[in-house]
């Protein structure tokens, strides 16, 4: 399983487009990358999945350079509501369910 | 997109009992789940992997005869914690991939989790 590594937390104000980078130099052939956000005593819940260059959805957006050694969580316009710990992960097996190991996650802090 | 349930949500017991934990996918067939503990402010931490009709999978550290699990139908994983002790109060999350294959790579639904809390 592919190790990933992010920032432990991060600040930013309302209204703010915030970036998140996660790490992960040893991302297979066949891994994508997923990022989950969760809420405290909450599961988390999926935000956005990518293989390569660039994946946008109705709220975030996921940009994977070539290498894909590295990817980055981008959330427009954070609202006090998107307070909330983001974990990035990476793997996969077509056709086959490989457990997923979370890591420290990114503790995101919106400051009114 | 897909629901996976847990009930229940919040459970107090006394130590030295047992609590069982259900874990449900609402609106698919989920032959494998997954069960996670994360305590406070810490990530989450994988136990074990449910296989429906065979034996879970442990995650090394993790007791296989403390943290009982049965998937005995394609919708249903428990989590029975066996003689609970106050170290064993967590936040227990299950988790259930859907799809794979060569449309897309599967997504993992979790469920809301489950505040243990031992007495």
């Amino acid at each position: 399983l592919a190790k990933t590594t992010q920032p432990i937390s991060m600040d930013s104000y309302e209204g703010q487009e915030v970036n998140i980078t996660c790490s992960h130099n040893n991302i297979a052939t066949n891994d994508y990358i997923t990022w989950y956000q969760q809420f405290p005593s909450q599961g988390p819940r999926f935000i956005i999945q990518g293989y390569k260059t660039k994946v946008t959805n109705e709220v975030a957006s996921l940009f994977i350079p070539a290498d894909r050694k590295s990817s980055t969580l981008s959330l427009p316009r954070v609202s006090l509501s998107d307070t909330a710990v983001y974990y990035c992960l990476v793997g996969d097996i077509p056709g086959g369910y490989q457990k997923v190991t979370f890591g420290t996650g990114t503790k995101l802090q919106v400051i009114p | 997109g897909a629901v996976v349930s847990q009930h229940p949500s919040r459970v107090i017991c006394k130590s030295g009992t047992s609590v069982k934990i259900e874990c449900r996918s609402l609106d698919f067939q989920a032959t494998t789940m997954f069960w996670y503990r994360q305590f406070p402010k810490q990530s989450l931490m994988l136990m074990a992997t449910s296989n429906e009709g065979s034996k879970a999978t442990y995650e090394q550290g993790v007791e296989k005869d403390k943290f009982l699990i049965n998937h005995a139908s394609l919708t249903l994983s428990t989590l029975t914690v066996t003689s609970a002790h106050p170290e064993d109060s967590s936040f227990y999350i299950c988790s259930a991939p859907e799809g794979g294959g060569v449309r897309a790579p599967y997504e993992q639904y979790f469920g809301p989790g489950t505040r243990l809390t031992v007495t």
